[in-house]
């Protein structure tokens, strides 16, 4: 299987301030057809998880711009370019390459 | 918009056998992919397996092959049964919309967009 390892796994945050996430992969997540098969998602509490990215870089309908994936291969960074409070939650990156679907530990985002 | 509603027992005996149904509303489920997810109590996500519209089958091999996964398009439900279950397998239970399928007039493509739609999820607890 391919290990998904994020960090943090807790980062505190001060609003209006960016923050960003880190997850690698253990084998390289790019296709043959050139995408990366890399998502993020993000359970606020009580909730169930929601997309924000997929395919390494593309947000999810409906998600502000202020949330941006990027990278490639084994390393990816999930950025958020200035934090607002709802956006405190548990973020997961997960891989889509290969069976079976991985996820990452989880980051926990809260407010400072 | 597709929406999606988990259902079943809450509470499931040790070695028993867990069923959950997924129904599915809003939208049809032709041409995609079905995942379920689940999550132990304070723990990260696990993917359980998918199945497609036409019962096409993957599953984790973490789960030692006590799942099966099954689809009934007339109903618009699919469903999970974990068998032999232990209190490792109580957790909140997700059912999840995943690859599109595309017809095309040589065969079909497979369109990912992410885990784009997810159900509420469903509590199920392991207990004597």
């Amino acid at each position: 299987d391919i290990v998904m390892s994020q960090s943090p796994l807790s980062l505190p945050v001060i609003p209006g301030e960016p923050a960003s996430i880190s997850c690698r992969s253990s084998q390289s997540l790019l296709h043959s057809n050139g995408f990366n098969y890399l998502d993020w998602y993000l359970q606020k509490p009580g909730q169930s998880p929601q997309l924000l990215i997929y395919l390494g870089s593309t947000r999810a309908s409906g998600v502000p711009d202020r949330f941006s994936g990027s990278g490639s291969g084994t390393d990816f960074t999930l950025k958020i370019s200035r934090v607002e409070a709802e956006d405190v939650g548990v973020y997961y990156c997960m891989q889509t390459v290969q069976i079976p679907r991985t996820f990452g530990q989880g980051t926990k985002v809260e407010i400072k | 918009q597709v929406q999606l509603q988990e259902s079943g027992p809450g509470l499931v005996k040790p070695s028993e056998t867990l069923s959950l149904t997924c129904s599915v509303s809003g939208g049809s489920m032709s041409n995609y992919y079905w995942s379920w997810v689940r999550q132990a109590p304070g723990k990260g996500l696990e993917w359980i397996g998918h199945i497609s519209y036409s019962g096409s089958v993957n599953y984790n091999p973490s789960l030692g092959g006590r799942v099966t996964l099954s689809v009934d398009t007339s109903r618009n439900q699919f469903s999970l049964r974990l068998r032999s279950v232990t209190a490792a397998d109580t957790a909140v239970y997700y059912c999840v919309r995943d690859i599109e399928v595309v017809p095309e007039p040589s065969g079909s493509s497979y369109q990912y967009y992410g885990l784009d739609v997810w159900g509420q999820g469903t509590t199920v607890t392991v207990s004597s």
